[in-house]
């Protein structure tokens, strides 16, 4: 079965920082990724995701992630954190094998210090 | 605004009642999904439809049932038979069924506390 693992479940960064979020996934097959935001008391919304085009995939809020097949990783990056940014963050897969499912990770919490 | 409505945000319920939280889309989306979202545990798939009159479980979906009798409603009823029913729930929808590529768009969840 496919599945993400998200290393970290409470990440803190100053403002200004550079924001990493870590995703490994376990997949003989490279599956498709997204990573979702969540803020307190709502809903997900997405912020990216890889559909096996290019590697490297923009999404909003200046947010960027690069699919790297040889490290099964997918990990989230940001170049300089914002106060706003703090949230809750989701990475999640589908694929070929996991019958039309969503797989969520555990989730990180990032925090942002002034 | 087209998006996805789920009420109501907080619902209490007596142990041995059951209860139905509503969600409904106006994205003219084919896939609608129910998650539970636990505190450390990300989000679960409860039940999800890729078409009207159609349903599949998901991998939590013993105590809860589900109805797709309009494309932009799918309802999710906790019976008393969910042991431990207390949670975040979010419904999410995707424009196609079947598409492991689409997004899917969230609703606000519903927050059902059992006393």
């Amino acid at each position: 079965a496919q599945s993400v693992t998200q290393l970290g479940s409470h990440v803190s960064v100053s403002e200004g920082a550079l924001v990493l979020l870590r995703c490994n996934y376990s997949s003989s097959v490279p599956p498709y990724l997204f990573w979702y935001v969540q803020y307190p008391n709502q809903g997900l919304q997405l912020l990216l995701k890889y559909t096996s085009a290019a590697t490297l995939v923009k999404g909003i809020n200046g947010f960027e992630a690069e699919f790297k097949k040889s490290e099964t990783s997918f990990h989230l990056t940001k170049p300089s954190a914002h106060m706003s940014d703090a949230a809750e963050y989701f990475c999640a897969v589908s694929g070929p094998h996991t019958g039309n499912q969503f797989y969520f990770g555990t989730g990180t919490s990032l925090t942002v210090i002034p | 605004d087209g998006g996805i409505t789920q009420s109501p945000k907080y619902l209490f319920r007596k142990e041995g009642q059951n209860v139905t939280l509503s969600c409904e889309q106006n994205l003219n989306h084919d896939a609608m999904y129910w998650y539970r979202q636990d505190p450390g545990q990300g989000l679960r798939l409860i039940y999800y439809s890729q078409i009207v009159n159609d349903f599949q479980k998901g991998d939590i979906a013993e105590g809860y049932s589900v109805s797709r009798e309009k494309k932009e409603s799918f309802p999710l009823t906790v019976t008393s038979a969910q042991k431990n029913p207390t949670a975040f729930y979010l419904c999410a929808s995707s424009y196609k069924g079947g598409s492991l590529t689409d997004t899917q768009y969230f609703g606000p969840g519903t927050r059902l506390t059992v006393l």
